[in-house]
């Protein structure tokens, strides 16, 4: 069975760090596109970054520069390094997977950025 | 990529046809997802590829259409479809808006 649990969210000042993981079970990270989405409290889904299968990379507009999606193969964890925190990146993260359209999805990490 | 998603709220009656609509900013040939999510709950994928049902996805639920415009239909409304509903392209994975159907 396919499994996401992600972890790593909390209270964070802004300008602060925080590294979130997606721990994955029932397949291998490695082998599919795995990305972060996040959801701002009552608001719509917002695609935040992709890792592709080779070990590439994209994200979007509003954090480019200060986030960094990475995998661990042997762990089968896939993380979202969050530097430069600003009041409006507070959300949910989830992390899904999928080639494409998202078939599976954690339950999601609240982030919440505040001084 | 802009996906325009309209309208952003819909109401309606059980046994109700209802039609989503997103519209994209340009051609995205067929690379449409859409997605149902409850309150505290994670998105569930319900359509991909335009038109193809996920597994699972009760046939009620239907999608349409290619480049630039495209719908999702849930014919025959069920009290367990009174959700938020989101369109996504990926080809660059932006989504629409967010269609919240309710009870009229």
């Amino acid at each position: 069975e396919v499994q996401l649990v992600e972890s790593g969210g909390g209270l964070i000042q802004p300008g602060g760090s925080l590294r979130l993981s997606c721990a994955a079970s029932g397949f291998s990270v490695s082998s599919i596109y795995m990305s972060w989405v996040r959801q701002a409290p009552g608001k719509g889904l917002e695609w935040v970054s992709i890792i592709y299968t080779g070990g590439s990379t994209d994200y979007a507009v509003s954090v480019k520069g200060r986030f960094t999606i990475s995998r661990d193969n042997s762990k089968n964890t896939v993380y979202l390094q969050m530097n430069t925190l600003r009041v409006d990146d507070t959300a949910v993260y989830y992390c899904a997977r999928g080639l494409g359209p998202l078939d599976s999805w954690g339950q999601g990490t609240l982030v919440t950025v505040s001084s | 990529i802009q996906m325009t998603q309209s309208p952003s709220t819909l109401s309606a009656s059980v046994g109700d046809r209802v039609t989503i609509t997103c519209r994209a900013s340009q051609n995205i040939s067929m690379w449409v997802a859409w997605y149902q999510q409850k309150p505290g709950k994670a998105p569930k994928l319900l359509i991909y590829r335009a038109s193809t049902l996920e597994s699972g996805v009760p046939s009620r639920f239907s999608g349409s259409g290619s480049g630039a415009e495209f719908t999702l239909t849930i014919s025959g409304l069920q009290p367990d479809d009174f959700s938020t509903y989101y369109c996504q392209q990926y080809n660059s994975y932006s989504f629409g808006q967010g269609t919240k159907v309710e009870i009229k």
